[in-house]
């Protein structure tokens, strides 16, 4: 069973804060990846991030930073000098890959954690 | 990037008529596509896995004679709610998995309002 937990429901800063969002996960498999999605009021999901198992290495996308920590099974998302433009529901996704068509792909989500940014 | 359509974007129904929603993978070959339910203020739900050419898998609780879904071609899959309710009323998103060993991901469609009267 996989299973995709942000406690944060809702966070609110003033523009040019930086923002963290918390992403902790269980999993029984080795091999899996972990995901983070934007979704904006008009309610399309935004890729923001893919990070698989075996890398560990800390990557950082202009403002945007994700810091994956496996030894605690967290997968945290920083917003730096937050702008109201990031504003959103934040989603982080678990997917198993165990190679076969049935489960591969297949989206666990958290609840999401609504990021409100005032001017 | 991969680009995944929807259509509609928004239906309003009467209670008891079926609503087709139509998913397409416009600039690859999906053979994989998902269908996803999120009702306000809360996460997305998988319904259902759609295989190009097979019958679809549906996730525990998920009623298949309810939530008809087809994967006739590569780019198109469709999910049709049959005698929708009110309790039906909620936002439908789809995504297709682009192919590419381990780099492949998932491209998420526009998403499609559904509003049971």
């Amino acid at each position: 069973a996989q299973k995709v937990t942000q406690a944060q429901t809702e966070i609110s800063v003033v523009e040019k804060e930086d923002v963290t969002l918390d992403c902790v996960y269980e999993t029984r498999d080795t091999t899996y990846y972990l995901f983070w999605y934007k979704q904006p009021p008009s309610g399309e999901l935004v890729f923001l991030i893919r990070r698989n198992s075996f890398d560990e290495q800390n990557e950082i996308s202009g403002r945007y930073s994700w810091n994956f920590q496996k030894s605690t099974s967290s997968f945290n998302f920083t917003i730096t000098a937050s702008q109201v433009v990031d504003s959103a529901v934040y989603f982080c996704a678990l997917s198993e890959a165990r190679g076969t068509t049935d489960s591969w792909g297949k989206l666990q989500f958290g609840a999401g954690t609504q990021v409100v940014v005032t001017p | 990037g991969a680009v995944v359509s929807q259509h509609p974007s928004r239906v309003i129904c009467k209670s008891g008529t079926s609503v087709k929603i139509e998913c397409r993978s416009l600039d690859f070959q999906a053979t994989t596509m998902f269908w996803y339910r999120q009702f306000p203020k809360q996460s997305l739900m998988l319904m259902a896995t759609s295989n190009e050419g097979s019958k679809a898998t549906y996730e525990q609780g998920v009623e298949k004679d309810k939530f008809l879904i087809n994967h006739a071609s590569l780019t198109l899959s469709t999910l049709t709610v049959t005698s929708a309710h009110p309790e039906d009323s909620s936002f439908y998103i789809c995504s297709a998995r682009a192919p590419g060993g381990r780099t492949d991901t998932q491209y998420f469609g526009p998403g499609t309002r559904l509003t049971v009267l």
